[in-house]
């Protein structure tokens, strides 16, 4: 079956830094997306990107659509202590209705 | 914004027993989603149901059912709960060419 590898698998960092994290899949999807979830709470969406190569923002997040459609990433500046969580990268093959195969999430944690 | 609301928000079963959750899209969704999370896990797709008919199957065991009634909303019948079936349970809702939301969630304890 498919699998989304996501890394890096946690990552502590201080107040004010940069994050990256990416997705990379052993095979294609036509949308790519972003969730966060905190500790026994739904996903919350936070990205949506829809073509090959796309970059979106929202606020201080920015992700992008990989051009091989096999990875995208998702960068967070100046983090702030609500950005804690658990991100998880989730793929559809043939468009946003069809079922989610999600990454294996990337544990943020944030000092201050 | 009107969300995705899920009930009951935790549950307490037996081995054997059996438990129904429900799912109530967010309004003019016509599509549902169930999906499984266990602890430390990512979540994992169980079933989709578009316009009430069956759209899509994933790892959903033969002891639990879903369906999608006229007013849209789902339920989920889990029958002959296991130890293993103790796990969050995620409904999620979309139009068709829609982003899927997703609700709160219900946990699930076997005792």
């Amino acid at each position: 079956g498919q699998q989304l590898n996501q890394s890096p698998q946690s990552m502590f960092i201080q107040e004010g830094e940069d994050v990256s994290m990416n997705c990379t899949s052993s095979s294609i999807f036509n949308t790519w997306l972003w969730y966060k979830q905190d500790p026994g709470e739904g996903p919350v969406l936070l990205i949506a990107l829809y073509k090959a190569g796309e970059l979106t923002s929202n606020g201080r997040l920015t992700a992008q659509f990989g051009i091989t459609r096999k990875d995208s990433f998702l960068n967070i500046s100046a983090s702030i202590p609500s950005d804690v969580g658990i991100y998880f990268c989730a793929g559809a093959d043939t468009g946003t209705a069809s079922k989610l195969t999600f990454g294996t999430g990337t544990r943020l944690q944030v000092t201050l | 914004a009107a969300g995705v609301i899920q009930s009951p928000r935790h549950l307490i079963k037996e081995k054997r027993e059996t438990a129904t959750l429900k799912c109530y899209p967010i309004p003019r969704h016509d599509t549902v989603y169930w999906y499984q999370q266990g602890p430390g896990q990512d979540p994992q797709f169980l079933i989709s149901f578009y316009e009430k008919m069956q759209s899509d199957k994933g790892s959903i065991p033969d002891r639990f059912s879903a369906q999608q009634f006229s007013d849209y909303h789902s339920e989920l019948n889990m029958s002959s709960l296991e130890l293993g079936d103790s796990a969050l349970y995620f409904c999620a809702s979309s139009s068709p060419s829609g982003t899927q939301y997703f609700g709160p969630g219900t946990r699930l304890l076997v005792l």
